[in-house]
């Protein structure tokens, strides 16, 4: 295994940008996570995808955030408008689907500073 | 998923054993137990999960107590690289979401 690759690692942008984020998973997996992690606190969770579906959004995932997996391979993260809030490390992960207990295994991340 | 409980900071010696606990008092039959730690400026990396039974790997043992209420990560020979957050979860077999909470941070004394 490769591993968890995310692109850029670090991002800074000015208020009110859009920015986008990729995860490329580790090949074979067939489902992606997103997580979002700020100063001091775990990872907290996103979205999730298996395959190129969608299936579960948190509600920390608002309207300027969305998130696409084309062709069940990258995944992107782009949000818009950028607030300061945004300002965070954006974390992805990915698993198998065999076996429902699989672990994620996560990349290391890109960090978004807003200015 | 149920939550778990962690004390927020551990030291242990370089060369001793460092054992992590981690509660889980509402932990139902069929969730799992993991552990991951995540160095700064890095992503969380899995160490170990487990069921009931006790289990080891490469990395770490796991050891979870028979009525499953709680579960302890024993590092046999910790090192300054085993310095870290560690992070216990536990999560249905079938749930797609980690819940982190805030971990032990372990400091691993020269």
């Amino acid at each position: 295994d490769t591993g968890v690759s995310q692109d850029p690692r670090h991002k800074i942008t000015k208020r009110g940008q859009n920015v986008t984020f990729r995860c490329d998973p580790i090949s074979e997996h067939n489902r992606l996570y997103w997580y979002r992690q700020t100063l001091g606190q775990g990872p907290e969770f996103l979205t999730y995808f298996q395959n190129e579906a969608q299936l579960e959004k948190s509600r920390l995932l608002s309207d300027r955030f969305s998130a696409e997996r084309p062709k069940g391979s990258f995944s992107t993260l782009e949000i818009q408008r950028t607030e300061q809030g945004d300002s965070a490390m954006y974390l992805c992960a990915s698993s198998r689907g065999q076996g429902e207990n699989q672990p994620q295994h996560f990349g290391d991340g890109t960090r978004l500073s807003i200015l | 998923d149920a939550k778990t409980t962690q004390p927020p900071s551990m030291d242990c010696a370089e060369g001793r054993a460092a054992n992590l606990p981690c509660n889980h008092s509402t932990i139902s039959g069929n969730e799992y137990v993991y552990w991951y730690r995540q160095i700064h400026s890095q992503g969380p990396q899995y160490i170990i999960h487990g069921l009931k039974n006790n289990e080891t790997n490469e990395m770490a043992s796991l050891i979870i107590t028979e009525d499953r209420k709680s579960s302890t990560l024993i590092l046999p020979h910790a090192t300054l690289r085993d310095t870290a957050v560690y992070y216990c979860i536990v999560r249905v077999h079938t749930g797609n979401q980690f819940y982190f909470g805030t971990g032990t941070s372990l400091t691993v004394i020269p």
